[in-house]
This record gives structure tokens, C-alpha cells and sequence, in this order.
């Protein structure tokens, strides 16, 4: 069975201080990784994925993760928050292979970047 | 216009009424999805369909009918609404796995129930 984990419901980071939102997974075959981000009152948006290759991914809105498969582990990653970064996160995987296209989601981790 | 839509964005309901909330996507895609989205669960798949007249069961089926009759649409009913079902819907598509695209899914904007 897959499943994700988010170990925080909350992160708070200053301002122009580098931010780390964590999520750890669980699946029996190679995973498929994924950061979705959700404003309010709106549906989530794709930020980057791991499928296969470099651990480090980059992605939307200078987004980036790394892929540590000993420890199980996508923590998304930004060298220098903004304000409107805050939002609720998403961290998702697929086991592949599957037969379904669908991917488990955490639970979510709400960051909020103080001014 | 292009994209995913849903309606209706707000819903309120009774106990026991029927409600369907529609899902309709421009980019025919070949998979399409349904979640909820629940304070402490994140969001857990309901319902899933990888082509027109192919559905398959996600995390929490009870409760929920899903029909696709035409690839760019994905309705959602509920039979006898319940408390329980209060929640954020949304509707998601993704491209066919093999190829570039695939596995990222888009999703509409949702639709927010509330059943008294």
C-alpha cells in the first residue's frame, strides 16, 4: 500500500529565510513524487515532480525538492520565501507501476511566510 | 474556455436529497478523478475513471455514483446526501501514463457541499 506522510501541520519562516516543508512516503515499488500547492478558495497546482533521474528537482515558482530514497523522503525546498508563498502544501505519490493513474495525497502543511 | 470546470461552486443540501455535482474538462484527457478534501485527511480519492464508460473505485466509494458517458465529463452523485459528506469536492484530469504529462494532475476550482 502507498501512503504519505507530512510530519508538520504548520510551518511558519520568516521572510527571506530559505523554507523546508517535509513529507516522507511509503510504496512498494519506485514512486512517482509530487508537490501541489493550494491558494485559498482554489484548486490545487502542480509545482514539480520525481519520476526518474537527478534527486534534485526544480519546479514552479523556484520550487525545488530532493529525492532521498534511503530515507524516504521529498522535502520541497526554497532558498528565499516570499509572502505570497503562503499556502497549503501538498505532497502526493503514485506506486508505479499500477494500474490506476491516481495519485495518495497527505494531509497537508500549511506554510505561512511573515513579512 | 479551456481547462476544468466544475459546478456548482457552493452547494447547500439536505439529509437524504440527491445532488450531483458536475465536472466538465476541455483538453481530453483520457483519466479524470474525484476527491474530497477534509481537514486532517487531506485529500482522499472517491472515484476514478481512465476512459468513457470505465470507472473504478478510489479510497472512500460509499456513498457516491460516477458515471462517463463522454470523456469531458465526470459527474458526481450523491444519492441520500449525509452530514458526513459536508466537504470540498474536486475534480481532477491527467493524460494517459506513458505520456509527457502524464501523472500530473489539473484540477478544477471545487465545489464546496453542505449537507444540513
Amino acid at each position: 500500500a502507498q501512503s504519505v506522510a507530512q510530519p508538520e501541520d504548520q510551518v511558519n519562516v520568516a521572510e527571506g529565510n530559505p523554507l523546508t516543508v517535509k513529507c516522507t512516503y511509503s510504496v512498494s515499488g519506485n514512486p512517482y513524487l509530487f508537490w501541489y500547492v493550494q491558494y485559498p478558495n482554489r484548486g490545487l497546482q502542480f509545482l514539480l515532480k520525481y519520476i526518474t533521474g537527478d534527486n534534485l528537482v526544480k519546479g514552479s515558482y523556484g520550487f525545488e525538492a530532493e529525492f532521498n530514497k534511503s530515507q524516504t523522503s521529498f522535502h520541497l525546498k526554497k532558498p528565499s520565501a516570499l509572502v505570497s508563498d503562503s499556502a497549503l502544501y501538498f505532497c502526493a505519490v503514485r506506486d508505479m507501476p499500477t494500474g490506476a493513474n491516481n495519485l495518495f495525497f497527505g494531509t497537508g502543511t500549511r506554510l505561512t511566510v511573515i513579512p | 474556455d479551456a481547462g476544468i470546470t466544475q459546478s456548482p461552486r457552493y452547494k447547500i443540501t439536505e439529509t437524504g436529497r440527491q445532488v450531483t455535482l458536475m465536472c466538465h474538462q476541455t483538453w481530453s484527457h483520457s483519466y479524470m478523478f474525484w476527491y474530497r478534501q477534509d481537514l486532517g485527511h487531506g485529500l482522499r480519492l472517491i472515484y476514478y475513471s481512465a476512459a468513457a464508460d470505465i470507472t473504478d473505485k478510489g479510497e472512500v466509494p460509499d456513498g457516491y455514483v460516477v458515471s462517463r458517458s463522454k470523456t469531458e465529463n465526470f459527474p458526481l452523485t450523491l444519492e441520500s446526501a449525509t452530514r458526513s459528506q459536508t466537504s470540498v469536492y474536486f475534480c481532477a484530469s491527467s493524460e494517459l501514463g506513458a505520456l509527457p504529462g502524464a501523472n500530473v494532475l489539473t484540477f478544477g476550482a471545487g465545489s464546496r457541499l453542505t449537507v444540513l
